[in-house]
Parts: structure tokens; sequence; C-alpha cells
């Protein structure tokens, strides 16, 4: 069975530190990847999603950046954390050529100080 | 432009019945799904529609008309435990991409 790990499970970092969230998959191959950011009430915003290997497509433009290494490997970064940074982190995957229901990790809370 | 909109609290009463509504205006239709999503933790997968009609799946069904751009979620014999946020979803036609709505955050009161 598939299964999504994600860490840190929490996180506070001071303003303009460096950050870099993981997230593996196991169990499946060329899953597509996404990451989210939840604030506190809100819905989901998709920050970036990836088919494959070193294919990123960004959807907001921001201080962040992602990366895919690996087939079931993605990683989110930041140079310098912003206040408005702080939020639920959510890695997801979802089958490539599949129906699209997507499979969240349990996620990082991250508090920007 | 791209929204979905949904209610933003319900409160039901343990046993009895609930419907969520979902009406979503989107660039393109390739799928509606809900997650459910308990206070602190990741959402889960509920259901999915991509043809109108409704699909059932134990205590939870889920009805599309695409015509109308007009989905729900409905609960029986609703528990305790479904006290949650119920969050749908439409993903565009090329496949990647999928807007979440900001979701209906249920209480279940005994």
């Amino acid at each position: 069975s598939q299964t999504i790990h994600q860490w840190p499970a929490t996180l506070v970092q001071p303003v303009g530190s460096p950050l870099s969230l993981e997230c593996t998959v196991e169990g499946t191959s060329n899953p597509n990847l996404y990451w989210y950011r939840q604030a506190a009430g809100r819905g989901l915003q998709l920050l970036f999603y990836s088919v494959g290997i070193g294919q990123i497509s960004s959807e907001v433009p921001q201080n962040l950046s992602a990366s895919r290494p690996q087939d079931r490997q993605f990683i989110l970064s930041s140079k310098k954390l912003l206040l408005s940074d702080s939020g639920f982190y959510l890695c997801a995957w979802s089958a490539s050529g599949g129906p699209g229901e997507q499979y969240f990790g349990p996620g990082t809370r991250l508090t920007v100080t | 432009g791209q929204n979905i909109d949904q209610p933003t609290e319900m409160t039901a009463t343990e046993g009895a019945i609930v419907q969520i509504n979902c009406t979503y205006q989107t660039s393109g239709f390739n799928g509606l799904f809900w997650y459910q999503q308990h206070a602190g933790e990741a959402p889960t997968f509920l259901s999915y529609n991509v043809l109108d009609g409704l699909e059932e799946k134990g205590r939870f069904s889920s009805f599309l008309s695409r015509s109308k751009g007009y989905s729900y979620l409905l609960l029986k014999e609703l528990q305790m435990k479904d006290s949650a946020s119920y969050l749908c979803a439409v993903r565009n036609t090329g496949g990647f991409k999928t807007i979440f709505g900001a979701g209906t955050r249920l209480f279940v009161k005994a």
C-alpha cells in the first residue's frame, strides 16, 4: 500500500532563516506531487505541483521554491522566511493518469517568529 | 475566474442527515472531490464525481450536476466523529490542478 511521509511535524523558525521541508512517498511510481499551504481556518492554497523528476510548476509567486530530486521525493524550501509564511504545509500525491484524488501527508505546522 | 463556494459552518444532531452544498465556477472541469479534515489533521479523500448523478459510499453520498456547477455531500446517521471540515475541490481539465473550497465546518451535537 502507499504511504506518504512528511517531516518535521512542527517547526518554529525566526524571520529571515532558511526552510527545508521534505516529503517522500512509498508504494507507487511516478506520482504527481503537490505542496499546499493552509492558513488557520482557511482553505488549501496550491503552492507547487510536479508531474515528474525535475518538473516543477509554481502557482503562487513568493519566496518559496520546490524541487523533486527523485521520483518520490518532493522538497519545499525558502532562503529567507517571512512572517506571512506561517501556516500548515501539506504534501500530497495522486496517481498519474488516475482520477486525481489526492492523498495527504500528516503536514508540517510552521510558525515564523 | 475560478471560485468554489461552500457554507462556512453547519450544525446537525447526532443520528440525523446533513447535506453540505458546493457550487463552483472553474476554467474547465475534470472531476469533483470531497475531503474530510479533522481539526489539526490533514485532509482525507471521501468521494469523487465526474459524471452527473449520485455516488454512494456507506453513510456518505455525493451528488454532481455539471450543468449547474453544483455538488452536495450527504452524510447519514451522523456520529460525533463526523464533526470536521468538509472540503469541496474541483480538478481542472489538463488534470494536474485541483482548486479547493474554503471548507464547511460541521458540528455534530448530541
